[in-house]
């Protein structure tokens, strides 16, 4: 199957300062790629669909100035968390397919803490 | 928008066993169907996907239907093992990728 990857698997930061998150689509090009949030015993969230070369989709409920997605090119999604909050702190999964068949494939995952 | 719900929320059942975890949506251009399997910790894997023009697929001890006039699909796992315990979700999709998962199901498989 295809392969996509995050970076970074962890990371823990304070309160009010912004973290990026990346997602590689590593032997595919993806002209779309899905951001989820995932919380502690729950299901996977969309967040926003990151379209190449244009502006992110954003899910009803999700602000799109704090979660600000980037996607510069055919392999790169990035997902910047600006000011986070503790009640920020979840897992970020990403997720891409190589063709328009709906397949998708999960980056590893990032669990973000904000302290 | 598309609503996927999912029951039950968790199932326990004896090595051997069957496991059966059952899936409705709302949006009839749904057209894809996938399960995914998580482990604590770990990626969503897909174990088994399902498109409209089909009513059933099977993979050895994994199989899913299909009834797209009642808009449900359900998994089927027969011979349950102790490492297929996780926690399994379903999803609804039109054919660009976007997924709606359902809430999850906590399988559990008792030695």
């Amino acid at each position: 199957g295809a392969v996509v990857s995050q970076h970074p698997s962890r990371v823990i930061c304070k309160s009010g300062t912004s973290v990026k998150i990346e997602c590689r689509s590593l032997d595919f090009q993806a002209t779309t790629m899905f951001w989820y949030r995932q919380f502690p015993k729950q299901s996977l969230m969309l967040m926003a669909t990151s379209n190449e070369g244009s502006k992110a989709t954003y899910e009803q409920g999700v602000e799109k100035d704090k979660f600000l997605i980037n996607h510069a090119s055919l392999t790169l999604s990035t997902l910047t968390v600006t000011s986070a909050h503790p009640e920020d702190s979840s897992f970020y999964i990403c997720s891409a397919g190589p063709g328009s068949t709906g397949e998708q494939f999960f980056g590893p995952g990032t669990r973000l803490t904000v302290l | 928008g598309e609503n996927v719900e999912q029951h039950p929320s968790t199932l326990s059942v004896q090595e051997g066993d069957s496991a059966v975890i059952k899936c409705t949506y709302s949006d009839s251009a749904s057209n894809y169907f996938p399960w995914y399997k998580q482990e604590l910790g770990k990626r969503p894997q897909l174990i088994i996907d399902i498109r409209s023009n089909v009513g059933e697929k099977k993979d050895q001890r994994i199989a899913v239907t299909l009834n797209k006039t009642a808009k449900h699909f359900s998994l089927h796992i027969t011979e349950t093992q102790p490492e297929d315990s996780a926690v399994y979700f379903c999803a609804a999709s039109l054919s660009y990728g976007k997924l709606t998962f359902g809430q999850g199901t906590i399988l559990t498989v008792h030695p």
